[in-house]
């Protein structure tokens, strides 16, 4: 199975916003949502941000949002702070039954 | 406050098997949710799945590891296990295991290296 497709790395100034896409075929992000968004600060395990393409962790802050179009999902976050500078994965579920994750993307909070 | 922890040797000859366990402690116990994932990341790389068990016994895996990999739960301990044979150098990375549909939780992961 193939990862889906995020750009390697995005940027903002604190209090911007900004968009990262995740995309993938009709056989996985685009089939089922059953999209989920991951944070992964250095040397921690990664966290749960939003799952079914658009629902938040209990916890999880309101600046972060999900949804999906065709066969690509976004995770926008509102309001930059530099706590967000992280790394980012997209996951989906596939119609073979198993998960697939995204490549990563860097977030820079310039 | 619901944990996994990864425990297992740290170091793995080429060739012979990998074998890992999750132990869930704090409230949840390992029949209490459908799905247990494992998942790894080599140093400086994206993560990749490698498999999950449906409590109910039935086990998905990744395609490329199919081949390779058993992951099996043990109720009674709170246990999930994954076994990955046939190790090489491509295999060492940090694992970790997660729980649910979504990796609601994940434990704090465990490096293996692959090295003779």
């Amino acid at each position: 199975q193939s990862a889906l497709t995020q750009p390697a790395s995005v940027s903002g100034s604190p209090g911007q916003s900004i968009t990262i896409s995740c995309t993938g075929t009709h056989s996985d992000v685009g089939g089922y949502n059953y999209v989920s968004w991951y944070q992964q600060h250095p040397g921690k395990a990664p966290k749960l941000m939003i799952y079914d393409v658009s629902n938040r962790p209990s916890g999880v802050s309101n600046r972060f949002s999900g949804s999906k179009s065709d066969n690509t999902a976004s995770l926008t976050i509102s309001g930059l702070q530099a706590a967000d500078e992280a790394d980012y994965y997209c996951s989906s579920y596939t119609r073979s039954s198993t998960l697939v994750f995204g490549g990563g993307t860097k977030l820079t909070v310039l | 406050q619901v944990q996994l922890q990864e425990s297992g040797p740290g170091l793995v000859k080429p060739s012979e098997t990998l074998s890992l366990t999750c132990t869930v402690s704090g409230g949840s116990n390992s029949s209490d949710f459908y799905y247990w994932s494992w998942i790894r990341q080599p140093a400086g790389k994206g993560l990749e799945w490698i498999g999950r068990i449906y409590i109910r016994g039935s086990t998905n895996y990744n395609p490329s590891l199919k081949s390779r990999v058993t992951i099996s739960v043990d109720t009674s301990k709170n246990q999930v296990s994954l076994k990955l044979s046939s190790v090489t150098a491509a295999d060492t990375a940090v694992y970790y295991c997660a729980r649910g549909w979504a990796f609601d939780i994940w434990g704090q992961g465990t490096m293996v290296t692959v090295s003779s």
